[in-house]
């Protein structure tokens, strides 16, 4: 079945550093792929997602390509904040199952100043 | 976006006994979705909550266990039904917008003593 793997965490940064968050997935067809984040104390919130192969998602100055030919979605932010500080989930959907996502484990990030 | 109202925030629940969570959206959507956090672990799919039918359920959960309800395009409930400590989570409501977003309740923390 489908499934996400996700680089393990805690993965501890100072400010102004730069962070990659790696994810691989396994899936039949042509899934859309996400990045969600859950800060402290927060619900889960959409952080970007892209639909098809090449796309790239951005927002808040994270960025992922999506990449068939190696099956994955990298997470990528140049310079982080304190304030970035969260779990962050990669996650797909199949197609035509619109909101049934597969997670993968998460990966806590933490930035000191 | 869609605004979405879970409750309880959380609950101390004993052994054996059943606890109702509500979701309500503030806008008419036609997917629902009942996710579960276990402690430390990623989120999985218990079911697709569907207005005017039966929910349908993932791999690994029942009805028995985890019964639904969804009397309208706003509103659904998930039972945690003869709870142990295993059923120890976060429950999550998800919605999947007009936008093809899927949004997240707060969710509801639930501890079985």
């Amino acid at each position: 079945g489908d499934s996400v793997t996700q680089m393990e965490g805690p993965v501890t940064l100072s400010e102004e550093a730069c962070l990659t968050i790696n994810c691989t997935y396994t899936a039949t067809g042509y899934p859309s792929l996400f990045w969600y984040v859950q800060y402290p104390g927060e619900g889960l919130q959409l952080l970007l997602k892209a639909t098809k192969a090449d796309d790239k998602g951005s927002n808040k100055g994270f960025e992922a390509t999506y990449r068939k030919e190696t099956t994955s979605f990298h997470l990528e932010k140049g310079s982080v904040q304190v304030s970035d500080s969260a779990v962050y989930f990669c996650a797909l959907s199949a197609t035509d199952s619109w909101g049934k996502l597969q997670f993968g484990a998460g990966t806590q990030v933490v930035v000191t100043p | 976006s869609a605004v979405i109202s879970q409750k309880p925030s959380r609950d101390i629940c004993q052994r054996g006994t059943s606890l109702t969570i509500q979701c309500q959206v503030d806008s008419q959507v036609t997917m629902m979705f009942w996710y579960r956090q276990q402690p430390g672990q990623s989120l999985t799919l218990i079911a697709t909550a569907n207005q005017g039918s039966e929910a349908t359920y993932e791999s690994g959960f029942v009805i028995d266990k985890f019964p639904i309800s969804r009397p309208n395009l706003t509103f659904s409930t998930l039972t945690v039904s003869n709870m142990s400590p295993e059923d120890s989570s976060i429950y999550l409501c998800s919605v999947l917008h007009s936008n093809e977003k899927l949004f997240f309740g707060s969710g509801t923390q639930l501890s079985v003593l």
